[in-house]
Order: structure tokens, then sequence, then C-alpha cells
């Protein structure tokens, strides 16, 4: 069975800094790696999507890693704002079609 | 419209009471999937539709939940005879393609619908 894992569980970080979210998961025969963002009270904001044969995508200041034979993914936030500050997921899809969500990173970004 | 779509935004229900959650879908997409987020559990799977048909409802927790799609778009994920454990929010989202590794599996999300049973 599929476990996504979420570290850290929280992250406070001053305006500026440049920080790293991990997501690890227990069965490396996946279709893809999604992150995601959820602002309190909202859905989830689609960040990056990461297929099985791709090590990484970019999207303006985050950068999102996949290694599958690790079973390991990083989000890398440069640069990061007051306005970062949300829940991030990552959730995998396997040959099953559903997505499998980590517990999440609830990050802070301090003024 | 450009995003997925749900109603009711909030949902306020007496136990026991039938409740019926809407959900449209960006135009186009062929896939469409039902989650629940809730405080205990975390964000977990319900069921997905390919057109209209419904090859996986493994996630539904129990027979008192069901989901229709009509038309190949709009969906309806309905709970008879609520219980307080099916206090939760809602989250519907839909993809392009539902077929093995291709960029059209991005899944895209709704606001969700909060239920609340009293």
């Amino acid at each position: 069975k599929q476990e996504v894992t979420q570290i850290p569980a929280a992250l406070s970080v001053p305006e500026g800094e440049n920080l790293v979210l991990n997501c690890s998961f227990t069965d490396s025969a996946i279709y893809n790696l999604q992150w995601f963002r959820q602002d309190p009270g909202k859905g989830l904001t689609s960040l990056l999507l990461i297929q099985s044969s791709q090590r990484e995508q970019t999207s303006g200041r985050l950068n999102a890693s996949l290694d599958k034979s690790s079973g390991r993914s990083t989000l890398y936030i440069a640069a990061s704002q007051p306005g970062d500050s949300a829940t991030y997921l990552c959730a995998v899809r396997d040959s099953s079609y559903k997505l499998i969500f980590g517990s999440g990173t609830r990050l802070l970004v301090r003024p | 419209g450009a995003g997925v779509s749900q109603s009711p935004s909030n949902k306020v229900t007496e136990k026991g009471k039938d409740v019926e959650l809407r959900c449209d879908p960006i135009s186009g997409h062929t896939a469409l999937y039902w989650y629940r987020q809730s405080l205990g559990q975390g964000l977990e799977f319900l069921i997905y539709f390919q057109g209209n048909s419904a090859p996986d409802k493994s996630g539904l927790p129990s027979d008192r939940f069901s989901a229709e799609r009509t038309g190949g778009s709009v969906s309806t994920l309905t709970i008879q005879r609520t219980q307080q454990e099916d206090s939760a929010v809602y989250l519907c989202a839909s993809s392009l393609v539902l077929a093995g590794d291709s960029t059209g599996n991005e899944q895209f999300f709704g606001p969700g619908t909060r239920l609340t049973v009293l």
C-alpha cells in the first residue's frame, strides 16, 4: 500500500530565505507526482506536476525534483515571501488513477 | 467556467438527512474525482469517473455514499442518512485524461464543499 510522508510538518522562516520541503513515498511504481498549495478554507491549487519519466519541473520561484528509485521528491522555494504562507501537499498517482496525499507541510513566511 | 466549481460551498444538515453535493469539472475534462478532507484522516480518495462510468468506487466509506455523472460533465455526490462522522470538506477534481504517464493527468481541484452534520 502506497504511503506518502511529508517532512517537516510545519516550518517558519523569515522572508527572503530559500527553503526545501520534503516528500517521500513507499512504492516507486508511480505515474506522476503533484505538488499543491492550500490556503486556509480553500481548495487545492496545483503548483507542479512531475511525470515519472522526469527528474524535475520548474515554475517561477518553485522547483520540484523527483527521484523515483529512492521514493523522494523535494519542493524548493526560492526567495520566500509572506504570500507563500500556506500548506503544501504532495500527492502521488499510481496505476489506480487516484492521488495519494501526504499530510502536508504548513509554511509560515515571516515579514 | 475556467476552473472546477462546486456547490454549495457550505452545507449544514441534521443527522439522518440526505445531502447532494455538486461538481462542475473543467470543460472537456473526461476524468473526474471526488476526495474528502477531514481533520483526522487528511485527504482521501472517494471515487473517480471516466466519462459517465465509475471504474473505481473503492474509496466510498459506506453504502450511504453514492455518486453519478451525467453527460460526461456534472457529477453529484449523494450522502444518505448523514452521520456526524461525515462532516468534512468534499473536494472535486478533474483532469483531461486518465491514462498512463501523460501531461493530461494533472488534476485540478475545486474550492470544495464544507459539510457539517449536527
